[in-house]
């Protein structure tokens, strides 16, 4: 199956700063890129979705200006935690989808887990 | 709107033994169906979906399941559990326009005891 990478595994940074992670996909070219935020023991709650070369879609209640996301090529998107705090500190998971040839698929990453002290 | 319900929030079962990880949804119109399997600090793997035709899906690892419309239900099943299929598993919807988002079940964890 396809293969979407995450960059990077873990990162624990201080409150106040930022911290940009990484989604690509390999072999295949993502028309659609979502971001989930995972909290332990619970689902996937989407953050926000993004079609290449357009503004991301935040879902109800996701700050856009926190939590910044960019979808500049088809295998690459980025999520940047503007100024994080601890209450920031989760499992970021990217996955993406090729919406174009009518894939049904969406693969995920393998996570980014964020803390802030 | 959609979503996904996982009734049970832990499974236990002893190894070769059958499995069964129960999902029922909602959504509008035809549903795409979708399992995912989630180790520890990892990110989710697919394995099996059902889009449309054989109402019984075979996937990856010996897991199969049942699209039962009259139901709305698409129950993961395994005939003979391993050790390894401890996991926490997910079960996932999506309308079938090419745009619609996945919803998620909140996860059933599957412990299987040697």
């Amino acid at each position: 199956g396809a293969v979407v990478s995450q960059h990077p595994s873990r990162v624990i940074c201080k409150s106040g700063t930022s911290v940009k992670i990484e989604c690509r996909s390999l072999d295949f070219q993502a028309t659609t890129m979502f971001w989930y935020r995972q909290f332990p023991k619970q689902s996937l709650m989407l953050m926000a979705t993004s079609n290449e070369g357009s503004k991301a879609t935040y879902e109800q209640g996701v700050e856009k200006d926190k939590f910044l996301i960019n979808h500049a090529s088809l295998t690459l998107s980025t999520l940047t935690v503007t100024s994080a705090h601890p209450e920031d500190s989760s499992f970021y998971i990217c996955s993406a989808r090729d919406t174009r040839q009518g894939a049904h698929e969406q693969y995920f990453g393998p996570g980014t887990r964020l803390t802030v002290t | 709107a959609q979503s996904v319900a996982q009734p049970e929030d832990q499974v236990n079962v002893a190894e070769g033994n059958p499995l069964t990880v129960k999902c029922t949804y909602s959504v509008s119109g035809n549903p795409y169906l979708f399992w995912y399997v989630q180790y520890p600090n990892r990110g989710l793997q697919f394995l099996l979906k059902y889009i449309t035709g054989d109402n019984l899906v075979k996937g990856s690892y010996g897991f199969e399941a049942e699209f039962n419309k009259s139901q709305t239900s698409f129950h993961l099943k395994k005939p003979s559990a391993l050790v390894s299929d401890s996991a926490l598993y997910f079960c996932a919807v999506r309308h079938n326009s090419g745009y619609s988002t996945l919803t998620f079940g909140k996860g059933t964890m599957l412990l299987v005891s040697p």
